[in-house]
């Protein structure tokens, strides 16, 4: 069966310091991954998708970055994180080559920007 | 521009009660709409998934219909229950521009014991 992991589970950091978190899924290949960021009492924003290794699509112009350096691997980083980068991060992947199917979704990151 | 609202925001009801979530949706060119439940600090768990050439899913005590002319979903819940509670939130997969999934605000449910 396939499981998607997320860490940190929580997050507080400095504006101005750097980012990463880190998603990773087990039990199938070749993944489409996605970071979304849920802020309190809205919806989920999509921020970045990816279809295959090295290919980063992104949703929402911001001072976020991601990257895919491996097949089950998505990572979310920043220089320099601002106040507005608080949220709930999630993680989240559907079947290979399929963008139009479910996706499941991890447990997720909450980070705190102070 | 696809644009998913859920009302209520908020709703309380007490245990045994029959209730319906709605979600509505602007843009009726869409693959499909998926339900999802969320609990506090939580991912999201999908519940129901409605391609859009169906009218309807079940299981077990939650039915989902679809109404694509009309721009509209509701979710069906069935002798409510507190473990119910939980924050529910409607998706809209578009079939164009990518087939991007947006994702409606939630509508958070307590279920008084």
């Amino acid at each position: 069966s396939q499981t998607i992991h997320q860490w940190p589970a929580t997050l507080v950091q400095p504006v101005g310091s750097p980012l990463s978190l880190e998603c990773t899924v087990e039990g199938t290949s070749n993944p489409n991954l996605y970071w979304y960021r849920q802020a309190a009492g809205r919806g989920l924003q999509l921020l970045f998708y990816s279809v295959g290794i090295g290919q980063i699509s992104s949703e929402v112009p911001q001072n976020l970055s991601a990257s895919r350096p491996q097949d089950r691997q998505f990572i979310l980083s920043s220089k320099k994180l601002l106040l507005s980068d608080s949220g709930f991060y999630l993680c989240a992947w559907s079947e290979s080559g399929v963008l139009t199917d479910t996706q499941y979704f991890g447990p997720g990151t909450r980070l705190t920007v102070l | 521009k696809q644009e998913v609202t859920q009302i209520p925001a908020a709703l309380s009801v007490p245990e045994g009660e029959n209730l319906v979530l709605n979600c509505s949706f602007t843009d009726s060119a869409i693959y499909n709409l998926q339900w999802f439940r969320q609990d506090p600090g939580k991912g999201l768990t999908s519940l129901l998934l409605i391609q859009s050439s169906q009218r309807e899913q079940t299981s077990g005590r939650l039915n989902a219909s679809l109404d694509k002319s009309s721009g509209r979903s509701t979710l069906y819940i069935a002798a409510s229950q507190p473990g119910d509670s939980a924050t529910y939130l409607c998706a809209v997969k578009g079939n164009t521009g990518g087939f991007k999934t947006i994702f409606g605000a939630g509508t958070r449910l307590f279920v008084k014991a």
